[in-house]
């Protein structure tokens, strides 16, 4: 049963447009959710989180929403840059548990 | 900050032969620490997670297993490999009030 889905496997972009990038959740127990950016043969690297007190939270070019009641977050980079070409994974987590459970990714293309 | 170590970077291993692939964490005390695995095309598979020295928590059923025999020391072992196993693994750390931290990875490839 994948609890975290994301539905895209690949996203081509125009450099300097906006990527959004969309993750569903199918248990409402999850209250903190995190966006990882995987460039080949290396690890995932946090990008960006936000806990369910929260329906927005921007660090730089990236945004992450959360509508709770929809069971959905999207991450919005902008502008997009060749350099952001990756795969991008969601996470979530429920309070009090340990387990962070990923999404099967989007591969994102920013075309120059 | 939290620095982790994981090696080797890529193997190449017969089916039916031993495995072990360790992790360890610099930088932190009393981590949270987690195996994942990426098999192509697929997510991030948790696969074992420890919250203390020898404390164990499986999460899929299969023929690897974990052990913790240091508060920073995390190993993935496997008495026979099955061509199952390859994929590419991912040792994770949780320090206080930080999110998940990935190592570099192990890609393995079982033939």
């Amino acid at each position: 049963d994948q609890q975290v889905k994301q539905n895209s496997p690949s996203l081509s972009v125009q450099e300097g447009r906006i990527s959004i990038l969309n993750c569903d959740y199918t248990n409402s127990m999850f209250d903190y959710f995190l966006w990882y950016k995987k460039y080949p043969a290396e690890g995932p690297t946090f990008l960006i989180s936000i806990s369910s007190i929260k329906d927005k939270n921007e660090d730089g070019r990236f945004t992450v929403f959360l509508n709770k009641s929809a069971k959905h977050l999207s991450l919005h980079i902008v502008p997009s840059q060749p350099g952001d070409s990756a795969v991008y994974f969601c996470a979530a987590k429920a309070s009090g548990t340990y387990k962070y459970i990923f999404g099967t990714g989007t591969r994102l293309k920013v075309l120059a | 900050s939290q620095t982790i170590h994981q090696w080797p970077a890529t193997l190449v291993q017969p089916v039916g032969s031993p495995l072990s692939l360790e992790c360890t964490v610099e930088g932190t005390s009393n981590p949270n620490l987690y195996w994942y695995r990426q098999a192509a095309g697929r997510g991030l598979q948790l696969l074992f997670y420890s919250v203390g020295i020898g404390q164990i928590s499986s999460e899929v059923p299969q023929n690897l297993s974990a052990s913790r025999p240091q508060d920073r020391q995390f190993i993935l072992s496997s008495k026979k490999l099955l061509l199952s196993d390859s994929g590419f693994y991912l040792c994770a750390v949780q320090g206080a009030n930080s999110p998940l931290h990935f190592g570099n990875g192990t890609r393995l490839t079982v033939t």
